[in-house]
């Protein structure tokens, strides 16, 4: 089984709403990943857990904030967002957190701020 | 730092003609590269992966690429499309740390 499942599929939200966008594994992987994909362009990285610690932030607004509860779960809260942060989020896994690893992904989160 | 440069914006063929997507990739350390395919409003799925060994790296759907550290190339390859191939395919690099860096995407649109 190598399936990561994100919840919700389609998400809504006012510029004052608070929502999390939650992602799921159960391939005993310890690497976690949470990528931007705005339309017509490639992912871009966010937020890397490794062993449930956050390895890597590449800048991101901390009007979005990544939670690693256990080795299975990946949560991404979201707080006062911009129109211009509408984009399908996607979350992955690999078994750890060095190279050439393969990172399985999820259908995505299609996140729409109005 | 690692770069992915895919030649392509979009590639037109018609059913059953062979396909080539361009992937010019950039690394100071130890490569590892991918081809990930995208259908529509989907996640991204592994079509293949070079890590070490052979250059001809064999995947699903009936792809294969072939890493080329001279030209610092991995293109990836299909003798004969389907209608069913048509979705855009992005190729990425990975550093010793895992993080993934993916090309601009190559659309192919494969028609009957």
């Amino acid at each position: 089984d190598t399936e990561v499942t994100q919840t919700p599929k389609h998400l809504v939200m006012g510029m004052t709403n608070k929502k999390s966008l939650k992602c799921e594994q159960h391939m005993g992987h310890r690497a976690m990943y949470w990528y931007k994909q705005k339309a017509k362009k490639p992912p871009e990285l966010m937020f890397v857990y490794s062993y449930e610690k956050l390895s890597i932030n590449e800048s991101v607004p901390s009007r979005f904030s990544p939670e690693c509860p256990n080795s299975s779960l990946l949560n991404l809260h979201l707080h006062a967002l911009q129109p211009e942060d509408s984009a399908l989020y996607l979350c992955a896994s690999s078994q750890g957190g060095t190279g050439g690893y393969i990172q399985y992904f999820g259908a995505g989160t299609r996140l729409s701020v109005l | 730092a690692q770069s992915v440069t895919q030649l392509d914006s979009q590639v037109p063929v018609f059913e059953e003609a062979p396909v080539e997507l361009r992937c010019n990739y950039s690394s100071s350390v130890s490569v590892y590269l991918f081809w990930y395919v995208q259908y529509p409003n989907q996640g991204l799925q592994l079509l293949l992966k070079y890590l070490s060994g052979s250059t001809l790296v064999k995947g699903i759907n009936g792809f294969e690429a072939e890493f080329n550290k001279s030209q610092t190339s991995f293109h990836l390859r299909k003798p004969s499309v389907h209608i069913s191939d048509t979705a855009e395919y992005f190729c990425a690099v990975s550093d010793p740390g895992n993080k993934l860096v993916f090309g601009a995407g190559t659309i192919l649109r494969v028609k009957s």
